[in-house]
């Protein structure tokens, strides 16, 4: 089954900075790849997603980029402010109906000012 | 936007007793709704996938006489956890996919089960 990693766990950045998180996926079927933000005690939220036939994704200060041969893709951030400090997950699917995300395990962004 | 309503969102219970959370679909109809399990600073363990009208599947090493799961409608469907034992303490979030067709997830706010 797939397997996605995520790198780092944690993360720290002064405001106003960049952030990049990165993942790997293991199955080559995948084709979904979105990426969450839970803030503490609550469920995640849906921040941006891309699938396998676009390279690279932008809304306003996030964007995600995919590498389809290398099997990884990654979330950037520009511009940092403090509520983005939460914890990011990114996950992959097959995209065939009714298949569950497989999550990674999740990068602790914090964002001081 | 699609919206997946979660309740409780915070559940405290005696060790031996059943809990139930329900999980809700508000303005659209999901065929499959997925259960997650959350352990603090942890990472979304896929539990089991719900379909409408039909038995959940259940992944591997989740006890489906445990975690029971039943979607009897387009809109809502429920985990009882049965039996709960301190162990059992966690985080449970629901999801829903909008249409058969997609594969996009919307997720419920989360219940917090604390069992004593």
């Amino acid at each position: 089954g797939e397997n996605v990693e995520q790198h780092p766990s944690t993360l720290s950045v002064q405001e106003g900075d960049s952030a990049v998180i990165k993942c790997t996926y293991s199955d080559s079927a995948s084709n979904y790849f979105p990426w969450y933000k839970q803030e503490l005690g609550k469920g995640p939220q849906l921040i941006i997603d891309i699938r396998s036939n676009v390279g690279e994704k932008k809304d306003q200060r996030i964007a995600v980029t995919l590498n389809k041969t290398a099997k990884h893709f990654s979330l950037h951030i520009t511009e940092t402010q403090p509520e983005d400090s939460a914890v990011y997950f990114c996950a992959a699917s097959t995209g065939q109906a009714g298949t569950a995300l497989i999550f990674g395990k999740g990068t602790t962004l914090s964002v001081s000012s | 936007g699609a919206v997946v309503s979660q309740h409780p969102s915070w559940v405290i219970c005696k060790s031996g007793t059943s809990v139930k959370i329900e999980c809700r679909s508000l303005d659209f109809q999901a065929t499959t709704m997925f259960w997650y399990r959350q352990f603090p600073k942890q990472s979304l363990m896929l539990m089991a996938t719900s379909n409408e009208g039909s038995k959940a599947t259940y992944e591997q090493g989740v006890e489906k006489d445990k975690f029971l799961i039943n979607h009897a409608s387009l809109t809502l469907s429920t985990l009882t956890v049965t039996s709960a034992h301190p162990e059992d303490s966690s985080f449970y979030i629901c999801s829903a996919l909008q249409g058969a067709g997609a594969n996009v997830l919307t997720f419920g706010a989360g219940s917090r089960l604390t069992v004593l």
